[in-house]
């Protein structure tokens, strides 16, 4: 596989249930980050990873616990959601976070439903 | 968090026209500036990152320019056809964090 990859792409949970998103990138790169998009709202950050060190964490409810094991692969481990957090996750990586020069490449998004 | 706007919202253009798109960005702090595309059912897709002002890359069709003292990108699409059809993001980098993404301009092309 190349590229960013994303596992599940479409998952429905109710909101006492525990999930995991999964995203591995394929391209050696250092950074990663997960980002939230809702409807008719932007693009929204959660959390950065460089280098497996956590370097931001965007205001994000407790009930969203990020998790990278190594530069490969980005977890975001899921418990007792809303029906507001219905939403598409999109992982991303890029080379580092080097000032923002670096071009993320994103992975095709888990697509999350919370009933 | 940096107030970025993105116009217009939306647009509907025929096929071989040519047509832009604006961004615009705190000019104070600036780092970089990236524009994506993004097409229904796929990932986003960087275009371009730019990074002086007066910077202009072109890629294909598509072009783009930097002004960073006025705050401010324009994308153009020259003879758009179909498959440019998608929703195109800029995303200012401040220095202080990482991108921060407009809502997008969403092109559709029709034959």
């Amino acid at each position: 596989e190349t590229g960013v990859t994303q596992t599940p792409r479409h998952l429905v949970m109710g909101m006492t249930n525990k999930k995991s998103l999964k995203c591995e990138q394929h391209l050696g790169h250092n950074a990663m980050y997960w980002y939230k998009q809702s409807a008719k709202k932007p693009l929204e950050l959660m959390f950065v990873y460089n280098f497996k060190e956590q370097t931001e964490n965007n205001s994000v409810p407790s009930r969203f616990s990020p998790e990278c094991p190594n530069s490969s692969h980005l977890f975001l481990h899921l418990h007792t959601l809303q029906p507001e957090d219905s939403a598409l996750y999109l992982c991303a990586s890029s080379q580092d976070l080097a000032g923002g020069y670096n071009e993320q490449f994103f992975g095709p998004g888990t697509r999350l439903t919370v009933l | 968090i940096l107030n970025v706007e993105q116009s217009p919202q939306s647009l509907h253009v025929q096929e071989g026209d040519s047509t832009n798109f604006t961004c615009s960005f705190p000019s104070s702090n600036f780092y970089a500036l990236h524009w994506y595309r993004w097409e229904t059912a796929k990932s986003p897709e960087a275009l371009f990152v730019m990074t002086l002002n007066g910077d202009e890359k072109k890629k294909g069709r598509i072009s783009a320019t930097l002004n960073t003292k006025e705050g401010y990108s324009y994308l153009y699409i020259k003879g758009s056809q179909p498959e440019d059809s998608a929703t195109y993001l800029c995303a200012p980098h401040s220095g202080y964090s990482t991108l921060t993404f407009g809502k997008g301009t969403m092109l559709l092309v029709s034959p």
